[in-house]
């Protein structure tokens, strides 16, 4: 029983436009909301979270949409650079543990 | 530098061997956690740590044990390493259990082949 699902294994955008990656969950006591970057062959590293309590976070580039009644998170990347490209991962909290999502592998092409 | 080491970087083992994985981190954090990364799954929570001294399940324990003696360091032990095991294996640790604003710190993993 997967409890954060990412539906879309890969994305692929143009360089200057927009990214938008999907997460669903499925337990509704997840608190806090995170996204994480992976390049090959390393560890993945730590973007963007956001609180339960809150619909929106933004970092620069990087902005997290939380809906709760949909049990539905997204990760906006604006404008989607070159560097960009790597695998994503959603992940929630809840209770000392943190629950990742399959991932989804961006491309940004020029 | 301050981080997450994780070794080795690659093992290769024979079914039925067992060997530990390293972890330690210099950060004085207090949570470290083990996960396996598999394609098309994602990354699995096998066991964690809220300190020093306690240990726990995390969703897919199964062959697999740890200890934490000390802040620094989280061994992951595989008792009798089978083929379902193969694997990247990555260490994470933070100051608290809740990633807040800062998420965790993962190591650059451990690949590991049973054959």
């Amino acid at each position: 029983d997967q409890q954060v699902k990412q539906n879309s294994p890969s994305l692929s955008v143009q360089e200057g436009r927009i990214s938008i990656l999907n997460c669903d969950y499925t337990n509704s006591m997840f608190d806090y909301f995170l996204w994480y970057k992976k390049y090959p062959a390393e560890g993945p590293t730590f973007l963007i979270s956001i609180s339960s309590i809150k619909d929106k976070n933004e970092d620069g580039r990087f902005t997290v949409f939380l809906n709760k009644s949909a049990k539905h998170l997204s990760l906006h990347i604006v404008p989607s650079q070159p560097g960009d490209s790597a695998v994503y991962f959603c992940a929630a909290y809840n209770t000392d543990k943190l629950i990742f999502g399959t991932g989804t592998r961006l491309q940004v092409f020029p | 530098n301050a981080g997450v080491t994780q070794t080795p970087k690659f093992q290769v083992l024979k079914t039925g061997q067992s060997m530990t994985l390293q972890c330690a981190q210099d950060m004085n954090h207090e949570y470290m956690s083990w996960y396996r990364q598999d394609p098309g799954m994602g990354l699995r929570l096998i066991h964690y740590s809220v300190g020093a001294g306690i240990t726990d399940q995390g969703e897919v324990p199964n062959g697999y044990n740890v200890s934490r003696s000390t802040t620094e360091d989280f061994p992951l032990r595989l008792l009798s390493a089978a083929p379902s095991q193969t694997s990247v294996y990555f260490c994470a640790s933070s100051y608290s259990h809740r990633p807040a604003n800062y998420g965790y710190t993962f190591g650059s993993g451990t690949r590991l082949t049973v054959v």
